[in-house]
């Protein structure tokens, strides 16, 4: 089955710039969307396919998406942006189904 | 405005079936590329996709717990159950309602979020 592999945490000093790693086989030839869920909240869609905006989503938001690795990426960080980032993506490779990563924590210092 | 709201039991014994509704509004499930769909999330663990219903009516079920998941669309036209049989204590989650629309090419996004239903399992 298809695996999507996160860091499980990433720190990063208010104002610094944090990149999300989401590895996958071939990830590059797939649409990638991003969530960011905050303790005891819904996730929110920040990012989908690959690199566009939902409305009301930061400019400091921003994704890539090429060969094995999509990555978010969040500059200027603020504390409101502490959370877990989450990549998802609609796998077909065998058994069709929708796949999550398993979450990275963002810990803003 | 679309929302959707998850209700159900919060608790249940283990084997018994649950049935979850999701209840929507701001969206027709008969436009074309619209689905509605299930994610739960365990305590402190990380999503996982259930099922999900399309606008033409085609079911998808992840694959490992197709066996136990059963998702329908209500005569009404607003409401998505899911149904889940032999529940288990590893069964207790947050379960999410969620639109998945259609904003671009490729696979779609799950755009709109309930805000979850926990349900525990436990004698």
């Amino acid at each position: 089955s298809y695996v999507l592999t996160q860091p499980p945490s990433v720190s990063v000093a208010p104002g610094e710039t944090a990149r999300i790693t989401c590895g996958g086989n071939s990830i590059g030839s797939k649409s990638v969307h991003w969530y960011q869920q905050k303790p005891g909240q819904a996730p929110v869609l920040v990012i989908y396919y690959d690199s566009d905006r939902p409305s009301g989503i930061p400019e400091r938001f921003s994704g890539s998406n090429s060969g094995n690795t999509a990555t978010l990426t969040i500059s200027r960080v603020e504390a409101g942006d502490e959370a877990d980032y989450y990549c998802q993506v609609w796998d077909t490779t065998v058994d069709p189904r929708y796949v999550f990563g398993i979450g990275t924590q963002v810990t803003v210092l | 405005q679309i929302t959707l709201k998850e209700s159900g039991p919060a608790l249940v014994k283990p084997t018994q079936t649950v049935t979850l509704t999701c209840t929507f509004s701001g969206f027709s499930l008969s436009t074309d590329g619209v689905g509605v769909g299930w994610i739960r999330q365990p305590p402190g663990k990380a999503l996982e996709w259930l099922a999900l219903i399309s606008w033409d009516g085609f079911r998808r079920y992840s694959p490992s717990l197709e066996s136990r998941l059963t998702i329908t669309k209500d005569t009404s036209g607003n409401q998505v159950v899911l149904t889940m049989t032999n529940m288990d204590p590893v069964d207790t989650a947050t379960y999410y309602c969620v639109h998945r629309g259609v904003y671009g090419s490729g696979s779609h996004p799950f755009k709109y979020w309930g805000q979850g239903t926990l349900v525990t399992v436990s004698s």
